[in-house]
């Protein structure tokens, strides 16, 4: 069956990494992808991975894909407060079916 | 600008009157999507639709329905809403020249008294 996880809350200090981590069950995902979610808003798509890809880097983001342990990270480099947010992984089929973990919200501290 | 429009963005209504929300995307998208998050359980889709015309259940489809007769627009009818669908509810659409990463509008915040 198609189940996307997260772990719900994560804190780190104004400069340090942050690694948000997702695991998902349906083997045959074509693409994962990281939203992004501010208070009050629609959710923003930060980056996505091919499922035959190992990492992909865009500025401060990096994916990881650990397709034998169905493993998805994102890992944002020197967190800033403007970082705080919910980020939600989600993969897909290839179709209009797209899931969603339960999101983590990140919460970044001076 | 590229953008997902969905209206309106906040709605109170009662037990059982019909109401639909309006979703428009001028991006020329095949893919439409509707979905609702609720604390705790994230996003769940309740309809998609993979061109005009065609349209598929989501994870929770019921007390819904949605139509497709033009690719611009996707709208949410709730016939006999109740409570339980209070929600806040996102339209989304993409394309596979996206990698199918969908676009969301800004969100609808429903109540059902």
């Amino acid at each position: 069956g198609e189940d996307v996880e997260q772990s719900l809350f994560l804190s780190v200090r104004e400069g340090d990494s942050s690694v948000i981590n997702c695991t998902y069950t349906d083997s045959s995902s074509t693409y994962l992808y990281w939203y992004k979610q501010e208070p009050g808003a629609g959710l923003q798509l930060l980056t996505y991975i091919f499922s035959n890809m190992d990492m992909k880097q865009d500025q401060r983001l990096t994916v990881l894909l650990n397709k034998k342990d169905k493993h998805l990270s994102l890992r944002i480099a020197d967190t800033q407060t403007g970082d705080s947010a919910i980020y939600f992984c989600a993969e897909t089929l290839g179709g209009g079916k797209l899931i969603f973990g339960q999101g983590t919200e990140l919460s970044v501290k001076p | 600008e590229a953008q997902v429009t969905q209206n309106p963005r906040y709605l109170i209504t009662v037990t059982g009157k019909k109401l639909t929300v309006t979703c428009s995307q001028n991006m020329n998208h095949e893919y439409m999507s509707w979905y609702r998050q609720d604390p705790g359980l994230g996003l769940r889709q309740i309809y998609y639709s993979m061109n005009v015309e065609v349209t598929d259940k989501g994870d929770v489809p019921e007390g819904y329905k949605v139509s497709r007769k033009e690719k611009r627009n996707f709208p949410l009818i709730l016939e006999s809403p109740s409570p339980n669908q209070t929600s806040l509810y996102f339209c989304a659409s993409s394309s596979p020249e996206d990698s199918y990463g969908y676009t969301f509008g800004s969100g609808t915040r429903l109540t059902v008294v």
